[in-house]
């Protein structure tokens, strides 16, 4: 069965810095893989996907992602951090069949 | 489009009571999934209903029960409400093909926030 670790459990970055948030991912064929964003109170939106394809991909709010099979991993990043993007971010794998499994989540606090 | 709604948003029961939370998917979604969020042991899959059939089921105790109905709408029922049962509960739908491929991801709703006194 697939499995996602995200290593980070809170990071803390300046607003207007880079940010990374990494994920490995263990799943035997490609996986489908995933990043959502979750605000206080709210439910988990989406961010991006990658099913196949190009190993980099563009989400919304200025998010991208690069999938590397060498190193199981999905990694977010943004070259530009906002105070808004303050939240708790999740990587999620797929199988084909809906089983899909999430990572424990990063909670991301941007200082001023 | 309306996204996933979920209703109510915020419960307050106490222990020994039963609870029902509702969840409409998006139009022409047929798969809805339950979870339960809690601080300490984050995401967890409850199970996932397509086309009034569970279908996939996650280690929750028999306490966790849910159903479809015809129009997908789908309820999550918990009887004998414990302490930690408090938590957010997420519904997410997604679209399944005829040919039953799956065209994730999962699209979340709001959530209800349980609260157990």
């Amino acid at each position: 069965a697939q499995s996602v670790t995200q290593p980070d459990i809170h990071i803390t970055v300046s607003e207007g810095a880079s940010l990374e948030l990494r994920c490995n991912y263990s799943y035997g064929a490609t996986p489908y893989l995933f990043w959502y964003v979750q605000s206080p109170g709210q439910g988990l939106q989406l961010l991006l996907k990658y099913f196949s394809g190009d190993t980099l991909v563009q989400g919304i709010k200025g998010f991208e992602a690069e999938f590397k099979r060498s190193q199981s991993s999905f990694n977010l990043r943004k070259p530009s951090v906002h105070w808004s993007d303050a939240a708790e971010y999740f990587c999620a794998v797929g199988a084909g069949n809906n089983d899909m499994r999430f990572g424990a989540g990063t909670r991301l606090t941007v200082k001023p | 489009k309306a996204g996933v709604t979920q209703t109510p948003r915020y419960l307050i029961k106490t222990r020994g009571q039963q609870v029902t939370l509702s969840c409409s998917p998006i139009s022409g979604h047929r798969s809805v999934s339950w979870y339960q969020q809690t601080p300490g042991q984050g995401l967890q899959f409850l199970f996932e209903y397509f086309s009034e059939t569970q279908r996939n089921k996650g280690n929750f105790p028999g306490r966790f029960s849910g159903r479809q109905f015809s129009n997908s709408r789908s309820e999550m029922n918990v009887s004998t409400l414990e302490l930690g049962d408090s938590a957010l509960y997420l519904c997410a739908s997604h679209h399944v093909v005829a040919d039953d491929r799956e065209d994730l991801p999962q699209h979340f709703g709001d959530g209800t926030r349980l609260s157990i006194l």
